[in-house]
């Protein structure tokens, strides 16, 4: 069955960076997109990124834009999103997710705290 | 960028209708998709394509479409039921997504 899995969460100072992961299973990742959308404590989903398939178009929200970056390895059926320049208010915990044949798969998150 | 509008807040009776609605300009160019989100766990999908029930999701839970406005139907609300319910515009895994703000669902 479809599996994502994200790792890299934790505790970073404001300013630092911290690379997130997300390890695909069950389906043909090279097939398609996937999406980082997050959720700072007690607020609701916020979309985050989303890069295609191939690698070819990437989207970023305005509020990581320039700070964020997306790639992916379909060799390794991985994606990774580089957080740089990371802010108080980047703190909540991150999802991967994908939409495959319309249904849309999560993973079970990992939290990214910045703090002083 | 668009925005989807969801009402904070509902408040229902066990055994009654709950109707949660979402509004914005990307429908119905693109699909609504409903989520569940109960607390420290991820998003649980009820609705796809703005009608259609993954497997295993109850009948109770429906959506339904109409122009700008995409709506989440709990018929026969349960305690459980009780939880955030979020909206989605999305057309493919390769383009933005955008999420509702979220409706806090009470079951009194």
């Amino acid at each position: 069955q479809v599996q994502l899995v994200e790792s890299g969460g934790g505790e970073v100072q404001p300013g630092r960076s911290l690379r997130l992961s997300c390890a695909a299973s069950g389906f043909i990742f090279s097939s398609y997109g996937i999406h980082w959308v997050r959720q700072a404590p007690g607020k609701g989903l916020e979309w985050v990124a989303v890069i295609s398939y191939n690698g070819n178009n990437i989207f970023y929200a305005d509020s990581v834009k320039g700070r964020f970056t997306v790639s992916r390895d379909n060799s390794e059926n991985t994606v990774h999103l580089q957080m740089n320049t990371l802010r108080l208010e980047d703190t909540a915990v991150y999802y991967c997710a994908s939409l495959i044949q319309m249904l849309t798969f999560w993973g079970q998150g990992t939290p990214v705290t910045v703090s002083s | 960028s668009y925005e989807l509008t969801q009402p904070p807040s509902v408040s229902v009776s066990p055994g009654q209708t709950a109707r949660i609605t979402c509004s914005g300009d990307t429908f119905p160019k693109k699909y609504g998709y409903w989520f569940q989100q109960k607390p420290g766990r991820a998003p649980f999908l009820l609705i796809f394509k703005d009608i259609e029930r993954p497997s295993g999701i109850p009948e109770r839970f429906s959506g339904s479409s109409s122009g700008a406005t995409v709506t989440l139907t709990i018929s026969a609300v349960q305690a459980e039921d009780e939880a955030v319910y979020y909206c989605l515009s999305a057309d493919n895994s390769n383009t933005p997504w955008v999420f509702g703000g979220g409706t806090k669902l009470t079951v009194l």
